[in-house]
C-alpha cells in the first residue's frame, strides 16, 4: 500500500518557467490537499480538494493552479516560477467519514527557484 | 481566525530526560487535535487524534492531552530515535492549521 506518492521529489527551475507536480493516493479519500512548508513558518495550504472535479484556493493560492481530474490524483502547477515558490512542497490526503480523521502525507517536492 | 502557536521552538534533552512539548491554538468550534512526527526529508507521520478537552492518547513514550485552549505533548524517558520535529494541528472550519512545530533533540 503506496498511501500518498508525490512525483518529482526534486526539481530546479529558472524563474518564469513552468511545471507540473504530481500527487497520487491510493487510500480512496475524498479530500487531497497542496502544502508548501518554509523554515519557520509551518505547513501553508495552497490549494485543496474536497472531491473529484472540485478545487479551492487556501491561505497562499497566488502563483499556483490545481486540477483533479481523477479521484486519486491531484495536481499543482506553477505558472511563472518565481524565486518566492522555491519550498518544499507537501500533497496529503484525508477521509471526513465518521469526523476529520488524520491527513496522510506524501515525503515531498523539494522545488529551488533560480 | 485559526491560529496555532507552538513552544519551545527546539529542545534539547538528554537519553532518559522527560519533558513536554506545548501547543497553543485559537479555533472557533474545535473539530480535532492532531500530533504528527516529521523526520528530516519526509512527510509528516500521524501520531495522535484529540477531540475533546479531558481527552488524552498514549503511545510507547509520547503520551498527548488537550484543554480547552492547548495541548501538550509528553515525552517520558525519551531516546534518540525520538530525535524529530513535531507537529500540531487543528481543524476547526474546513480546513486544517498548523503550528510551526517543535524541533526535538535527544543526545546519548
Amino acid at each position: 500500500n503506496a498511501g500518498v506518492t508525490q512525483t518529482p521529489k526534486f526539481r530546479v527551475l529558472k524563474t518564469g518557467q513552468s511545471m507540473t507536480l504530481l500527487c497520487a493516493q491510493d487510500m480512496n479519500h475524498e479530500y487531497m490537499y497542496w502544502y508548501r512548508q518554509d523554515p519557520g513558518m509551518g505547513l501553508r495550504l495552497i490549494h485543496y480538494s474536497v472531491g473529484e472535479g472540485t478545487t479551492a484556493k487556501g491561505e497562499v493560492p497566488d502563483g499556483y493552479n490545481v486540477s483533479r481530474l481523477k479521484k486519486q490524483n491531484f495536481l499543482l502547477g506553477l505558472e511563472s516560477a518565481a524565486p518566492s515558490q522555491t519550498s518544499v512542497y507537501f500533497c496529503a490526503s484525508t477521509s471526513v467519514e465518521e469526523g476529520y480523521q488524520p491527513q496522510h502525507f506524501g515525503d515531498g517536492t523539494r522545488l529551488s527557484i533560480l | 481566525e485559526d491560529q496555532v502557536t507552538q513552544s519551545p521552538e527546539a529542545l534539547r534533552l538528554q537519553e532518559g530526560e522527560s519533558s513536554s512539548l506545548n501547543c497553543s491554538y485559537t479555533v472557533s468550534g474545535l473539530r480535532g487535535l492532531f500530533w504528527y512526527r516529521q523526520d528530516p526529508g519526509k512527510g509528516p507521520e500521524f501520531l495522535f487524534t484529540l477531540y475533546s478537552a479531558g481527552e488524552e492518547k498514549e503511545k510507547e513514550r509520547l503520551k498527548a492531552t488537550l484543554t480547552k485552549k492547548e495541548s501538550f505533548l509528553h515525552i517520558t524517558a525519551p531516546k534518540p530515535e525520538d530525535s524529530a520535529t513535531y507537529l500540531c494541528a487543528v481543524i476547526g472550519g474546513q480546513n486544517f492549521v498548523f503550528g510551526p512545530g517543535t524541533r526535538l533533540s535527544v543526545l546519548p
